[in-house]
């Protein structure tokens, strides 16, 4: 029973294009988090929502908006896809915002934009 | 700003040797400290955690990590590696209880058989 999942895994598209990558925890946690990894795998927070509401945001473009339906799910969907937008993309989720028993994370999802 | 330093980026060691990465953070508050490890296409797994009390730490497969709040400091250490630890390992941050990881450059280790 995967804890963390993403989804799709794997996500190649257009320049220009819109998409959406979805994330679900079933671990009860009420925190989840948006992380990007780039090519040389450096990791930065994007965002992070407690109980549906956004707590942080960082300097991301406005073309990502994260969506929260409920604490177990957090969406990001990405407009206009720039090729610099390539990178794995992590949702990740904890208890509580101040992540002290640290983060669990989803398996990624490689968005390639040609 | 806030910022973890990863000291090695890329380290090869042989089966049995000892390992230590280092590990250097900039923040002068309460800080909560982790080692996560991401084998080959896979994704981040949490090794161990540092909030409070005993500043060395042990965690999972033999790794252990020791918190030295005077060099802002917590390296991973394990005596004797295997070839199935060949990975990359990112040292993170949550200042302040922020909840906000800052994570290291990671260090990409390989075990030669």
């Amino acid at each position: 029973d995967t804890a963390v999942s993403q989804t799709p895994k794997y996500l190649v598209t257009q320049m220009g294009n819109d998409k959406s990558i979805k994330c679900e925890q079933n671990l009860g946690h009420d925190t989840m988090y948006w992380y990007k990894q780039d090519s040389k795998k450096f990791l930065k927070i994007m965002f992070s929502y407690n109980n549906k509401e956004l707590i942080i945001n960082e300097t991301v473009p406005n073309r990502f908006s994260p969506k929260s339906p409920d604490k177990a799910h957090l969406n990001l969907h990405i407009n206009s896809l720039e090729l610099g937008d390539s990178a794995v993309y992590f949702c990740a989720s904890s208890f509580q915002g101040q992540g002290r028993d640290g983060y669990t994370f989803g398996s990624g999802t490689r968005l390639t934009v040609v | 700003a806030q910022s973890v330093s990863q000291h090695n980026h890329h380290v090869i060691l042989s089966e049995a040797a000892s390992l230590e990465l280092g590990c250097n953070y900039s923040y002068g508050g309460t800080v909560n400290l982790f080692w996560y490890v991401q084998y080959p296409g896979q994704h981040l797994q949490l090794l161990l955690k540092y909030f409070s009390g005993d500043p060395l730490v042990k965690g999972i497969k033999g790794f252990e990590a020791e918190f030295i709040k005077s060099k802002f400091s917590f390296n991973l250490r394990k005596p004797s590696v295997q070839w199935s630890d060949t990975a990359e390992y990112f040292c993170a941050v949550n200042p302040g209880n922020t909840g906000k990881l800052i994570f290291g450059q990671g260090t990409t280790l390989q075990v030669k058989p």
